[in-house]
């Protein structure tokens, strides 16, 4: 298994430049979590899914946009960036709700210049 | 409302010293607690869950539930047990409430 998977692992975008996030999971997990960190700072989570076809806004979402089409992949979408996007974004699943382990991908280290 | 306090941001001990990384939460329900840990540039991952109860890399935490708390503990601190600690509670809901997190640094 490969686990959780996150493409690409660094990015550099200019301001108001477009880009998806891809997040893919080996696991059949039907739980899916976009989280960002930021420097000296704990996770925030942006988005999740409870299944293919189900997303819900977390506590930062504004900026971003996500589709579930699929169990496997959960892609995170960022419009017209902006500085205040400079982060690491770490992608996460899970086989149930919050009672249980979630798994963490590599992560995607995003600057926006 | 849920929520986790990981009152030390930075906690920098010598290498042999006992470490103590403290977790509190706020929950009114039966909690699920875990420690997840993340190596410099690396991903989060998991290190203890309570229901568990058994001791990785030397690490132990035991959930306290009349103080709500789920500290980690180690008698020896090692050089490389330097990361960042994030406490996590899981209840009922889709969403896990994570802590601040707690960088351990290990000096030589």
């Amino acid at each position: 298994n490969a686990g959780v998977t996150q493409t690409p692992k660094f990015r550099i975008l200019k301001i108001g430049q477009s880009m998806t996030l891809q997040c893919t999971q080996d696991m059949n997990h039907n739980y899916m979590y976009w989280y960002r960190q930021d420097p000296g700072m704990g996770l925030k989570l942006i988005y999740y899914s409870v299944g293919a076809g189900i997303t819900d806004k977390g506590e930062v979402p504004n900026g971003y946009n996500v589709s579930r089409s699929t169990t496997e992949d959960f892609p995170l979408r960022l419009e017209l960036a902006a500085p205040s996007q400079t982060s690491v974004y770490f992608c996460a699943s899970s086989y149930s709700a919050a009672y249980n382990e979630q798994f963490f991908g590599p992560g995607t280290r995003l600057t926006v210049l | 409302a849920q929520r986790v306090t990981q009152p030390e941001k930075l906690l920098s001990v010598f290498k042999g010293a006992p470490v103590e990384l403290k977790c509190n939460y706020s929950y009114s329900g039966s909690p699920e607690l875990f420690w997840y840990v993340q190596y410099s540039r690396q991903r989060l991952q998991l290190l203890l869950r309570h229901i568990s109860r058994e001791s990785i890399k030397g690490f132990t935490a035991d959930l306290n539930k009349g103080e709500t708390s789920f500290h980690l503990k180690k008698p020896f601190a090692q050089e490389e047990d330097s990361a960042m600690y994030y406490c996590v509670l899981g209840t009922g809901s889709y969403i896990p409430t994570f802590g601040r997190g707690t960088s351990l640094i290990v000096h030589p």
